[in-house]
Parts: structure tokens; sequence; C-alpha cells
């Protein structure tokens, strides 16, 4: 079965300029989403889609994030303009119903590390 | 607020011991816990979880224990491994009806010596 593809692996940027990040979900994954990785800390949600459908985006920062999952299958991640603290790995993950003990285990992609100069 | 944390920041074991990484949190209603593996470069890896009406669960070389009157979660891996090197995470997963959300730790980073 293939796993969660994230592209770009890598994305170097300065502060103020726009970027844009890419998932492609394991096939027949309703659930989606984004975590933002700062070095050293655990992930932090951003969003969370359930097919089409935005779910929960209280923690990400409107004024400069975006997200949308046209279709219900891959998902882009965008931020525009770009701050130095945005510097992270942006992690997508997505999830299957029923697969572990009646919750939806997620699995995560490689990620997209970024870093605002 | 509501949290997920870790005791120690760094764990540093002799290859063949076993590990014990500790994991507390804060949210009472959470009645779901996984632990992941994160390796250098790549995304978290799920390893094992629990729900909150077991104690324990196990599976290949690692035991999951939930203790939900501290509410305190432990990650034991026998017999460690050079490859059970990585930064390890628990994660409550809370959220209503189908909702899953994962509110994570700040990690453990497991060094193996040789």
């Amino acid at each position: 079965e293939a796993g969660v593809a994230q592209s770009p692996r890598y994305k170097i940027i300065e502060k103020r300029q726009s970027v844009a990040f890419w998932c492609n979900p394991i096939s027949g994954h309703a659930t989606l989403y984004w975590y933002q990785q700062i070095l050293g800390q655990g992930p932090k949600l951003l969003i969370q889609f359930q097919n089409n459908g935005v779910v929960d985006d209280s923690q990400l920062p409107k004024d400069r994030f975006s997200a949308e999952r046209l279709k219900g299958v891959d998902s882009t991640l965008k931020i525009q303009p770009a701050k130095l603290e945005d510097s992270a790995v942006y992690l997508c993950a997505t999830a299957g119903p029923g697969q572990r003990m009646g919750g939806e285990t997620q699995y995560f992609g490689p990620g997209t590390r970024l870093l605002v100069l | 607020g509501e949290s997920v944390g870790l005791h120690l920041p760094t764990l540093s074991v002799q290859e063949g011991d076993n590990s014990i990484i500790n994991c507390a949190y804060s949210n009472s209603a959470s009645d779901y816990f996984i632990w992941y593996k994160q390796e250098s470069g790549k995304g978290p890896q799920f390893i094992i979880d629990i729900r909150s009406n077991m104690d324990k669960r196990q599976g290949q070389r690692v035991t999951v224990l939930l203790n939900k009157t501290v509410k305190h979660l432990s990650l034991q891996i026998a017999a460690t491994q050079p490859g059970d090197s990585a930064v390890y995470f628990c994660a409550e997963n809370k959220g209503l009806d189908s909702s899953y959300k994962l509110i994570f730790g700040s990690g453990t980073r497991l060094l193996v010596r040789p």
C-alpha cells in the first residue's frame, strides 16, 4: 500500500514570499490533516478535512495560511506571505475508518521542510 | 490548559536493555492514546495505541501502560536496538463524534548506545 505523498520535500524562500505544499493521501482515506512541526516540538494541528469539507481549522492562521482539498483527494496548503516563524516541517496525515481500536489511526507523510529567510 | 507532555527530553540506553519512555496528560476526558516514532527526516510512524478502558497493551517488543488515576502513559521497549533510536511522541486523541484530533507532546529522544 502506498503511503502519504508530499511535495516538495524541501523549500527555501524569503520572508513575504508565497509557498505551497501538496499532499496526496492513501487511497480511500477520507480524513486529511495538516500539521506544523517546529524544530524540537511535537506536531501541531493546523486543519482537518473530512472528504472535501473542513472539520476544524481553529488553529490555522487564516490571515496568511489557506488550505483546500478539492474533490476530496489531494490537498494543498499555502502560506502567503511567509514569515520567519513559519520555518518548520509541514506534515500531512491521512486516516481511514476503523483500522485500530475504533479510532482513526493517522498515517503521516515525510513532510515538507520550509526555511524562511 | 490541556496538554500532553513528557518527563524526559532525552533517554540514553545500552543496546539490549529495556527502555521506558514516560508521558503525562492532563485531559481526563481523552479516551484514546497513541505512541509515534519519528526518525530524522521522516514523518511520525505509528507504534502502538491504547484505549482508556485498558491498562496495558502489548505489541512486538513494545508495551504501552496507561494509568488513568495519575494520567500517565508509558512506552516500554524490550531489548532496545540501534534502529530504535528516534524521537518518540505520545499523542492524545480527542474529538467530538468522528472528528479525531491528535494532541502531541514535545517528544523524547531515545539514543541507543552500542
